[in-house]
């Protein structure tokens, strides 16, 4: 069936030093590409999402990047901070025909100081 | 957390017991959404409604049961508890669905705990 697989599981960084988190889609009707990030004890929360119709999006310090033709698309983030220290999930959501909402099986982000 | 209460927090019951969750929105979003998190799952959906008194399986739907009598509320029912069900439940809720733009909006979560 669908999936989206995310990787890696885990990541440390230096303070300073960019992340990348990248996820792989099964199948090819994925429109639609948010991510979330989880701190320590509360719920997810989107921070950036894409179009299938994009091929790059930019919000400050973090961006998103998809391949259609890979069925990859990657989480960015540029001059890590401590407070960027959480759980990332990427997910794809299909709304043609059975509708899904298939989440990644998160990463754990971990900025050292 | 974008208007949504989930109660309790934290709750730890007994095998065979019946436990209720209960998510409360303030946001008069339509689509309310059950999920759970477990370590290498990721987020996986129980239930989901469309409305009041509408309201649909999802991939891990065996051993629970929702209901929706008001717009802002959404109960999660564990008919009997298994160790199994061991897990942190998230309501989640959305004003849209199958349009290709459904941003999700999630509470923060539901630690239950059986033993």
């Amino acid at each position: 069936g669908e999936n989206v697989e995310q990787h890696p599981s885990t990541l440390s960084v230096q303070e300073g030093d960019s992340a990348v988190i990248k996820c792989t889609y099964s199948d090819s009707a994925s429109n639609y590409f948010p991510w979330y990030k989880q701190e320590l004890g509360k719920g997810p929360q989107l921070i950036i999402d894409i179009r299938s119709n994009v091929g790059e999006k930019k919000d400050q310090r973090i961006a998103v990047t998809l391949n259609k033709t890979a069925k990859h698309f990657s989480l960015h983030i540029t001059e890590t901070q401590p407070e960027d220290s959480a759980v990332y999930f990427c997910a794809a959501i299909i709304s043609s025909g059975t509708y899904k909402y298939i989440f990644g099986t998160g990463t754990r982000l971990k900025v050292l100081a | 957390d974008a208007g949504i209460t989930q109660s309790p927090r934290h709750k730890v019951t007994e095998t065979g017991t019946p436990v209720t969750l209960r998510c409360h929105q303030t946001e008069n979003h339509r689509y309310m959404y059950w999920y759970r998190q477990d370590p290498g799952h990721g987020l996986r959906l129980i239930h989901y409604s469309y409305g009041v008194k509408d309201t649909d399986k999802g991939e891990v739907s065996d051993g629970y049961s929702v209901s929706r009598s008001k717009t802002e509320d959404f109960l999660l029912t564990l008919e009997s508890a298994t160790s199994s069900q061991t897990s942190v439940y998230f309501c989640a809720i959305s004003d849209l669905r199958g349009q290709g733009d459904e941003k999700l909006f999630f509470g923060s979560g539901t630690q239950l705990s059986v033993l």
